[in-house]
C-alpha cells in the first residue's frame, strides 16, 4: 500500500507570491490534516478535512487555505507569502476518526526568500 | 487550555545508555488519546504508540516502554539500551475527544542524539 505522498518535496518562493502544496493520502483514508513545522515551534495544526469538508482549523491567518477533493486528495494554498512562512509542511492521513494514529508524508520544505 | 510540554529540547546519550523522554499534557477533556511519534532525518513522522485516557497500564515494546500517569498528567517514553538508529526527534501528542475537535496538539519535540 502506498504511503502518504506530498509534492513537491522542496519549493523556493519569494515574498508576495502564492504557493500550492499537494497531498495524496493512503488509499481508503478519508481524513487529511496539515501541519506546519518550524524549529522551536514544533508542529502547528493548520486544518483537517474529511469528505471534502473542513472539520477544524488552527490559528493561522486567512492566507492559509485548503481543500479536499472527492478522491480524498488535498491541497493547501498560501497566498501573499511572508518570510515567516518558511517551514516544513506536513500532511497526515487517517481513516476517519480523530483518535486514530496518523500516517505522515515526508513533507514539503518551503523556503520564502 | 490544551497543551503538550516536552521540556527537554535535546538529549545526548552514549550508545547502550537508557534514556527517558518526558511529556506533560494539559486538557480539560475526560476522554483523550496520547501518542508518541518519531521523526527521523527523512522528515516523515512515524507512529510509535497510542494510549487512551482510561488505560493507565504501562506498555513495553522491545527496547521501548511508556509510563502513563494521569495523576501527574505525564506520558513518558523510555528507550533501553539506546542505539544510534534511535537518533531522531520524538514528539508527544494529545488528541482530545470530548470537545469534538479533530486535531492533535503536539509538543515541540525532543531531539535525541545517540553517540557511538
Amino acid at each position: 500500500k502506498a504511503g502518504v505522498t506530498q509534492t513537491p518535496r522542496y519549493l523556493i518562493k519569494t515574498r508576495g507570491q502564492q504557493v500550492t502544496l499537494s497531498c495524496s493520502p493512503i488509499s481508503g483514508h478519508r481524513s487529511v490534516s496539515w501541519y506546519q513545522q518550524t524549529p522551536g515551534q514544533g508542529l502547528q495544526f493548520l486544518f483537517e478535512y474529511f469528505s471534502e469538508t473542513q472539520r477544524n482549523k488552527g490559528n493561522f491567518p486567512g492566507r492559509f487555505s485548503g481543500r479536499q477533493f472527492s478522491n480524498s486528495r488535498s491541497e493547501m494554498n498560501v497566498s501573499t507569502l511572508e518570510l515567516g512562512d518558511s517551514a516544513l509542511y506536513l500532511c497526515a492521513s487517517s481513516h476517519e476518526k480523530p483518535s486514530e494514529k496518523l500516517f505522515f508524508g515526508s513533507g514539503t520544505q518551503l523556503s520564502v526568500l | 487550555a490544551q497543551k503538550v510540554t516536552q521540556a527537554q529540547t535535546e538529549i545526548s546519550v552514549v550508545e547502550k545508555e537508557d534514556v527517558t523522554l518526558d511529556c506533560v499534557y494539559e486538557t480539560r477533556d475526560t476522554t483523550y488519546y496520547l501518542f508518541w511519534y518519531k521523526q527521523p532525518p527523512s522528515g516523515e513522522l512515524v507512529f510509535l504508540i497510542r494510549r487512551n485516557s482510561f488505560d493507565e497500564q504501562n506498555e513495553i515494546s522491545g527496547r521501548y516502554s511508556w509510563n502513563f500517569q494521569k495523576s501527574t498528567s505525564s506520558f513518558n517514553f523510555t528507550i533501553t539500551a539506546s542505539q544510534v538508529v534511535d537518533s531522531a526527534v520524538y514528539f508527544c501528542a494529545l488528541s482530545p475527544l470530548s470537545s469534538g475537535t479533530y486535531k492533535y496538539i503536539f509538543g515541540t519535540g525532543t531531539r535525541l542524539k545517540v553517540l557511538a
